[in-house]
């Protein structure tokens, strides 16, 4: 596989559960991100990782949990999350995390539903 | 807080026409972004304008940097069904890893 590939597409959780959210990227980048997309809103960083190191956490609820083991794969843990954190989830990677000229590449995301 | 606009918000127009999508801001970016993304995927990137006045061409698709580094406009020509999606523009500032989007120009082509 090339690119960003994230797993699962679509997930529904009640709010009481903990699921997580899977992203591995085959590139040989060296950031990686999560990104939260609502509708009619822009899209909204939630971490960046660079070299396996978190390099900002975007004031993001501890209901969410950034998870990377290495360079290549990125996971974001959730728990008891809220209604409103329903949203599309964005998982992107760039060479590095400064000044990426390259852009970003972004997976096709996880519909996440919060019942 | 840094915003990037984008308007119009929404455009629907019918295939053949010409159309402008803009975005702009108060702050100065480094370079700038284009992304188009389709309906159950991420975004893809288009374009990279880094010097205040450059223009870049992908096809139909004409990217302009205002002179201030301010502001972009997206120029498409004979639009075609092909380009229905969310077009989102992204500015990057040199002096941190931060990048800000737009809320993006959902654009519909009609045949």
């Amino acid at each position: 596989e090339t690119g960003v590939t994230q797993t699962p597409r679509h997930l529904v959780m009640g709010m009481t559960n903990k699921k997580s959210l899977k992203c591995e990227q085959h590139l040989g980048h060296n950031a990686m991100y999560w990104y939260k997309q609502s509708a009619k809103k822009p899209l909204e960083l939630m971490f960046v990782y660079n070299f396996k190191e978190q390099t900002e956490n975007n004031s993001v609820p501890s209901r969410f949990s950034p998870e990377c083991p290495n360079s290549s794969h990125l996971f974001l843990h959730l728990h008891t999350l809220q209604p409103e954190d329903s949203a599309l989830y964005l998982c992107a990677s760039s060479q590095g995390d400064r000044d990426p000229l390259d852009g970003y590449t972004f997976g096709s995301g996880t519909r996440l539903t919060v019942v | 807080t840094q915003l990037l606009e984008q308007s119009p918000q929404f455009l629907s127009i019918q295939e053949g026409e010409n159309l402008t999508v803009y975005c702009n801001s108060s702050s100065v970016f480094s370079s700038l972004q284009w992304y188009r993304q389709e309906p159950g995927e991420g975004p893809v990137l288009l374009v990279t304008v880094v010097t205040g006045g450059e223009v870049k061409k992908l096809k139909r698709l004409t990217f302009q940097f205002g002179d201030a580094r301010k502001d972009s406009s997206l120029h498409i020509t004979a639009a075609q069904p092909g380009d229905t999606g969310l077009y989102l523009c992204a500015g990057l500032y040199s002096s941190a890893s931060k990048i800000i989007f737009g809320s993006g120009t959902r654009l519909s082509i009609r045949p």
